[in-house]
């Protein structure tokens, strides 16, 4: 099956700096990759994904890229601000994102005033 | 307001003792999930439910079961449980739509197994 392997499993940034995550996957079939962010107490919530017909997509101050050969993808946070703290997840999902996903580990992401 | 629930939020309970975690969310969503979240171990699929009737094993389904009988619903059900199902539970739902998969997540259940 498909395996998700991320990191740093914990990440801290001084506010205003920009935060790289990156993810590798194993299974080249897969063809969507999300990514989510769990505030304390909370569910995970979708930020922002990328297909594989996509090298990179940006929301705002968040962007993804991903590289289908080296079978990685990456989330990239600019100008952070403390309400980016949280822990994010990867996910790969061979159905296009309809047949489940696969998560990775998660990144704790702390902003340092 | 478009939404995922789970019942209880917390629960603590005794080895063994049959217990049903349940699961609603109501955005005629086809497709639903059952995580746990585990420190260091990020989030593992224990079940999933393409529509009503239709479920299937993820990647961590022994010592849990589940129905789909009613699209809205999907309980998770712990018929023995033992310590090492000690965890925090998300339910989670999507549509099975093209460019509509994003997994709407509740907002967990804390079960605590001694």
């Amino acid at each position: 099956g498909e395996n998700v392997e991320q990191h740093p499993s914990t990440l801290s940034v001084q506010e205003g700096d920009s935060a790289v995550i990156k993810c590798t996957y194993s299974d080249s079939a897969s063809n969507y990759f999300p990514w989510y962010k769990q505030e304390l107490g909370k569910g995970p919530q979708l930020i922002i994904d990328i297909r594989s017909n996509v090298g990179e997509k940006k929301d705002q101050r968040i962007a993804v890229t991903l590289n289908k050969t080296a079978k990685h993808f990456s989330l990239h946070i600019t100008e952070t601000q403390p309400e980016d703290s949280a822990v994010y997840f990867c996910a790969a999902s061979k159905g296009g994102g309809a047949d489940g996903l696969t998560f990775g580990k998660g990144t704790h992401l702390i902003i340092q005033p | 307001e478009a939404q995922v629930t789970q019942n209880p939020r917390y629960l603590i309970t005794v080895t063994g003792k049959k217990l049903t975690v349940t699961c609603s969310q109501n955005m005629n969503h086809e497709y639903m999930s059952w995580y746990r979240q585990d420190p260091g171990l990020g989030l593992r699929q224990i079940y999933y439910s393409m529509n009503v009737e239709v479920t299937d094993k993820g990647d961590v389904p022994e010592g849990y079961k589940v129905s789909r009988k009613e699209k809205r619903n999907f309980p998770l059900i712990l018929e023995s449980p033992s310590p090492n199902q000690t965890s925090l539970y998300f339910c989670a739902s999507s549509y099975r739509s093209p460019g509509s998969y994003e997994q709407y997540f509740g907002p967990g259940t804390r079960l605590t197994v001694t």
